[in-house]
């Protein structure tokens, strides 16, 4: 399988503190990205890493890639309860059609 | 900001009907795509369309699927004869160019097979 897997698939926090999840991957990549999704609710993209990036930064969002472990993180510092969601990484791979490979997401919950 | 938007937002079919399911893509996107997630699992590539026709379509996509674009705004899926395991949300999701870009998704339809 060349899907994502992340880990852990659920963890509990309490809001200020950071959380991190990670994703592994079997296959090269393009590109790497994270997106959320609240119950019930479509996934909104949240960042994208690209094969040749090591460290992204988008507000309180931090995501790494090391191409050599095949593996991604998320590291959401501060946490607010508004940030209890599932999370998936979704990869894209070499190839002549785009396409987003997701894996099983981890649930964040964030207790106030 | 333009967004996707999928109707309905829930569908109950019985099984053996057929359903269409509709999405409206961003305006000015070029590439569509299907995918599915069937409760508390992952979220699982279905097809994906350019160009007025099918790029690549996973083994899920056997041949009660269908996909078409019938006018320039309007991207469906159709179920032709429904079986139980199709319950799932549906999301559509588009992109403007091929490469690089990340997806935007509808809110997805949930398809309900009884």
């Amino acid at each position: 399988s060349q899907q994502g897997e992340e880990d852990p698939q659920a963890l509990s926090i309490q809001e200020g503190e950071n959380a991190t999840m990670n994703c592994s991957y079997k296959t090269s990549i393009n590109n790497l990205q994270w997106y959320r999704q609240n119950s019930g609710r479509g996934l909104v993209h949240l960042i994208l890493i690209r094969s040749n990036e090591r460290e992204k930064h988008s507000g309180r969002l931090r995501v790494t890639l090391d191409t050599s472990k095949k593996s991604s993180s998320l590291l959401i510092t501060a946490s607010r309860a508004a940030d209890t969601a599932s999370y998936f990484c979704a990869t894209v791979f070499g190839g002549s059609n785009y396409k987003l490979t997701f894996g099983k997401g981890t649930l964040l919950t964030v207790n106030p | 900001e333009p967004e996707v938007t999928q109707t309905p937002s829930h569908q109950v079919t019985q099984m053996g009907q057929e359903v269409i399911l509709r999405c409206v893509p961003i305006s000015n996107h070029l590439y569509f795509y299907w995918y599915r997630q069937i409760l508390g699992q992952k979220v699982e590539f279905l097809v994906s369309f350019y160009n007025n026709e099918i790029s690549e379509k996973s083994e899920i996509f056997d041949d009660q699927f269908s996909v078409e674009r019938p006018d320039g705004s309007n991207f469906t899926l159709k179920i032709r004869s429904t079986k139980l395991e199709d319950s799932a949300m549906y999301f559509c999701a588009s992109i403007p160019t091929g490469g690089g870009s990340p997806l935007h998704f509808g809110n997805g339809t949930r398809l309900t097979v009884t």
